[in-house]
């Protein structure tokens, strides 16, 4: 299967600032990439589809004005949490798909103080 | 919308076997995937069912039954490092994205 790496692995920011969460696939041509987020002892919530080279697609709830994502060529998209708050606290996946094969990132780790 | 139901969690003894189930309601049902998810990790791959019956990988089983919304990941000769989050996730609407369940966490002991 297809190779996703993530960076930073795990970030603290102070509130108020911004971070920059990157997804790369290595080995695949992920024309579309997937971003979830994941609060301790729950589910993965997909956040948005990143399409390469236009808008991504956001899930109902989730502010694309707070969380940007930019799919500007076939092996990376960012995810950029704006004015974060604690509540961003979270675990954020990235995975790209093959088929119904998902590819899954290893994960950034975002605390927000 | 889809609703998909795990127990929360779940303890086994080292050597033992254990079975978690997941049920699910959806329209369009296109397959189910289980994932083991190591705390801190992101999930791996375990197995995807889309017809009924057991499909079966070494000490890891996972069987489907369209009919009843139902499918359970068997795990044989339970080792220590078993201990994980283990997630069902259902394809559903003709959307190749799953939807995740809460996940199980599943507790091994000695």
């Amino acid at each position: 299967g297809a190779v996703v790496s993530q960076h930073p692995s795990w970030v603290i920011c102070k509130s108020g600032t911004s971070v920059k969460i990157e997804c790369r696939s290595l080995d695949f041509q992920a024309t579309t990439m997937f971003w979830y987020r994941q609060f301790p002892k729950q589910s993965l919530m997909l956040m948005a589809t990143s399409n390469e080279g236009s808008k991504a697609t956001y899930e109902q709830g989730v502010e694309k004005d707070k969380f940007l994502i930019n799919h500007a060529s076939l092996t990376l998209s960012t995810l950029t949490v704006t004015s974060a708050h604690p509540e961003d606290s979270s675990f954020y996946i990235c995975t790209t798909g093959d088929g119904y094969e998902q590819y899954f990132g290893p994960g950034t780790r975002l605390t927000v103080t | 919308g889809q609703n998909i139901d795990q127990p929360t969690e779940m303890t086994a003894t080292e050597g033992a076997i254990v079975q978690i189930n997941c049920t699910y309601q959806t329209s369009g049902f296109n397959g189910l995937f289980w994932y083991q998810q190591h705390a801190g990790e992101a999930p791996t791959f375990l197995s995807y069912n889309v017809l009924d019956g057991l499909e079966e990988k070494g000490r890891f089983s996972s069987f489907l039954s369209r009919s009843k919304g139902y499918s359970y990941l068997l795990l044989k000769e339970l080792q220590m490092k078993d201990s994980a989050s283990y997630l069902c996730a259902v394809l559903s609407g003709g959307s190749y994205i799953p939807t995740f369940g809460r996940g199980t966490s599943l507790i091994v002991h000695p």
